[in-house]
């Protein structure tokens, strides 16, 4: 199977600073999606993209669909003590299964 | 409440004994899947349901079983031949086969010693 590769791998960061983080495929997939899973749950999505170049927000999350269709970003604004978690990415091909990356660890201290 | 059940949450076993996995949903879906997820890697499908009393394999299911004779439920059977069986295990379903709209269980913790 395939895996996506995240960076960074762990991020310390002060409550109230910005957080990028990507992810980035040998294939092209034609979905993108980000989940958080906080530890010892399972994945919870937060944002779906669909269109190569699309960028999309939820609330203080703001993600996009790298143009090339192998890259995703993940942005969160000014974060707080429960942003903290594994922040995974997933890519898909239409009708296939999604394929899913190694994870951002983030901590946010308050 | 609608939602997917995993039990237990955690669960040790001896090397050697077969362990099975529960996972139930009240969703209506169709389709249902198993996850493995280890430190540091992505989740990794073990199987996947997508309609009942039908299965495929994932990317990893050699010393795996599972079964779907129910739309609700899609257990897991960890067989004493999978090599490193310590993980979590998540169970996920959805509307259809594919669809991006994955709902995830809470896991199970498996330890084998």
């Amino acid at each position: 199977g395939q895996q996506l590769n995240q960076s960074p791998q762990s991020m310390f960061i002060q409550e109230g600073e910005d957080v990028s983080m990507n992810c980035t495929s040998s294939s092209i997939f034609n979905t993108w999606l980000w989940y958080k899973q906080e530890p010892g749950e399972g994945p919870v999505l937060l944002i779906a993209l669909y269109k190569a170049g699309e960028l999309t927000s939820n609330g203080r999350l703001t993600a996009q669909f790298g143009i090339t269709r192998k890259d995703s970003f993940l942005n969160i604004s000014a974060s707080i003590p429960s942003d903290v978690g594994i922040y995974f990415c997933a890519g898909q091909l239409t009708g296939n299964q999604f394929y899913f990356g190694t994870g951002t660890s983030l901590t946010v201290i308050p | 409440d609608g939602g997917i059940t995993q039990s237990p949450k955690y669960l040790f076993r001896k090397e050697g004994q077969n362990v099975t996995l529960s996972c139930e949903q009240n969703l209506n879906h169709d389709a249902m899947y198993w996850y493995r997820q280890d430190p540091g890697q992505g989740l990794r499908l073990i199987y996947y349901s997508q309609i009942v009393n039908d299965f495929q394999k994932g990317d990893i299911a050699e010393g795996y079983s599972v079964s779907r004779e129910k739309k609700e439920s899609f257990p897991l059977t960890v067989t004493s031949a999978q090599k490193n069986p310590t993980a979590f295990y998540l169970c996920a379903s959805s509307d259809y086969w594919a669809s991006y709209e994955q709902y995830f269980g809470p896991g199970t913790r498996l330890t084998v010693t």
